[in-house]
């Protein structure tokens, strides 16, 4: 799986849109692009994934630049609930056993001030 | 309702030691995983299992042996504990014949070797 670049922190305030980029420029044409966060102490959650074009579910929308070498998370309206290490991860979506290894890097931890 | 849960969530055992981890799903998925988050806060994978069979097995020390009595269940179980064992272990699981599916993660056991 291709490898990610995040900025290692970042600060937003609360209900403004948070924006959390990403680096993918080794992204080949059948890798994924997956967000997952994970708030303090607990398991990482999925958050929002794709391919080419942008996507937006009740909790982000996914950016994913033309030539797929970057993405943008955003989160429309941050609330304090939102602070948390998010990772950006790009992988092979392909069914079958054991197919949904995840890599996980450092992610950007993104603290929501009030 | 829990999808993924572990127990127990906090562990604090001696150098030497011998202890399980359980790992329970109710989401109806046939795979599940085990990773680990050391103290810089590495999420590692550490093996995989679908349908009761064993499909991942990173570098990881035979001490460590997972078992799957049933789908829904993976248990870890660790022999010979040593305080680099420290950390968090987390469960998660996904279907395997679903392109482009996610996992869902539980909460972590604090694993603290003494």
């Amino acid at each position: 799986d291709a490898k990610t670049t995040q900025p290692p922190s970042m600060d937003c305030a609360e209900g403004r849109a948070a924006n959390l980029p990403c680096n993918h420029s080794t992204i080949s044409g059948n890798e994924y692009v997956y967000w997952y966060r994970q708030i303090h102490s607990q398991g990482p959650q999925y958050i929002i994934h794709g391919l080419k074009n942008n996507e937006t579910n009740e909790m982000a929308s996914l950016i994913i630049t033309e030539d797929r070498k970057s993405s943008t998370l955003i989160l429309p309206h941050a609330t304090l609930r939102d602070t948390a290490v998010y990772y950006c991860i790009v992988r092979v979506s392909h069914s079958g056993a054991g197919s949904y290894q995840l890599t996980f890097g450092k992610g950007t931890k993104l603290s929501v001030i009030p | 309702d829990t999808a993924v849960s572990q127990t127990p969530k906090y562990l604090v055992t001696q150098m030497g030691n011998d202890k399980s981890i359980k790992c329970e799903q109710n989401l109806g998925h046939d795979t599940m995983y085990w990773y680990k988050q050391d103290s810089k806060k590495f999420l590692k994978i550490m093996f995989s299992y679908n349908n009761k069979e064993l499909i991942i097995n990173e570098t990881v020390p035979n001490r460590f042996s997972p078992k799957s009595p049933d789908k829904a269940h993976l248990n870890l179980h660790i022999n010979s504990l040593e305080l680099g064992d420290s950390a968090v272990y987390f469960c998660a699981s996904s279907h395997s014949d679903r392109e482009n599916t996610e996992a869902f993660f539980g909460q972590g056991t604090r694993l603290t070797v003494v």
